[in-house]
């Protein structure tokens, strides 16, 4: 079935750091991707998507590209600050049965040091 | 008010009682979720509304019971529940057939079972 994995956490980072965080799918079709990011205490908020192969999304500094060919959505950061840290949730999209669905993968959570 | 909102943040209950758990949202969505969320575990999809009518029931268990008396509404019902019943139940809302994927997600309630 429909699944997305996602690396284990925590990921501990200093301030300015590269990130990385790897997430792959899989799907039947093509599914549109998203990473969600949630804050302490907070629910989860859409950070960005990608629709379609080759797209890249981008947002507040954060970008992810959908690659077919390697069924993968890796989220990325050049330089991370204290505020970034949360968790990350990497999403697969389906129209199923006349609704929307989207299959969550287990969270990566990043934590940011001055 | 906004968005997504979730009522009661935090529940504490026995395992003999009955509580509610309620969800409203002011964005004009006509689609809406329950979603439990529990340590190291993906967000697990139970239960979807599309045009108030229960599109998707993913195997929860019957002490769980859902109800969305209009589009803007959704409460989970909960009646005689198990200690690993205990986690945070997301709600959110989505426009089916607009923009794809796009759940827009409340702070959660805290559920802790004794």
């Amino acid at each position: 079935g429909d699944s997305v994995t996602q690396m284990e956490g925590p990921v501990t980072l200093s301030e300015e750091a590269f990130l990385t965080i790897n997430c792959t799918y899989t799907a039947t079709g093509y599914p549109s991707l998203f990473w969600y990011v949630q804050y302490p205490g907070e629910g989860l908020q859409l950070l960005l998507k990608a629709t379609k192969a080759d797209d890249k999304g981008s947002n507040k500094g954060f970008e992810a590209t959908y690659r077919k060919e390697t069924t993968s959505f890796h989220l990325e950061k050049g330089s991370v600050q204290v505020s970034d840290s949360a968790v990350y949730f990497c999403a697969l999209f389906i129209f199923s049965g006349g609704y929307n669905k989207l299959i969550f993968g287990a969270g990566t959570r990043l934590a940011v040091h001055p | 008010e906004t968005g997504v909102t979730q009522t009661p943040r935090h529940l504490v209950m026995g395992m003999t009682n009955k509580k509610s758990l309620k969800c409203e949202q002011h964005l004009g969505h006509n689609a809406m979720y329950w979603y439990k969320q529990s340590a190291k575990k993906p967000l697990e999809l139970m239960f979807v509304y599309s045009l108030e009518e229960r599109v998707e029931n993913n195997s929860v268990p019957s002490r769980f019971s859902p109800e969305c008396p209009n589009s803007s509404h959704l409460f989970l019902h909960l009646h005689t529940l198990q200690p690993e019943d205990s986690a945070l139940y997301l709600c959110a809302s989505s426009q089916e057939r607009g923009l794809a994927g796009e759940l827009f997600f409340g702070e959660g309630s805290r559920l802790t079972v004794l």
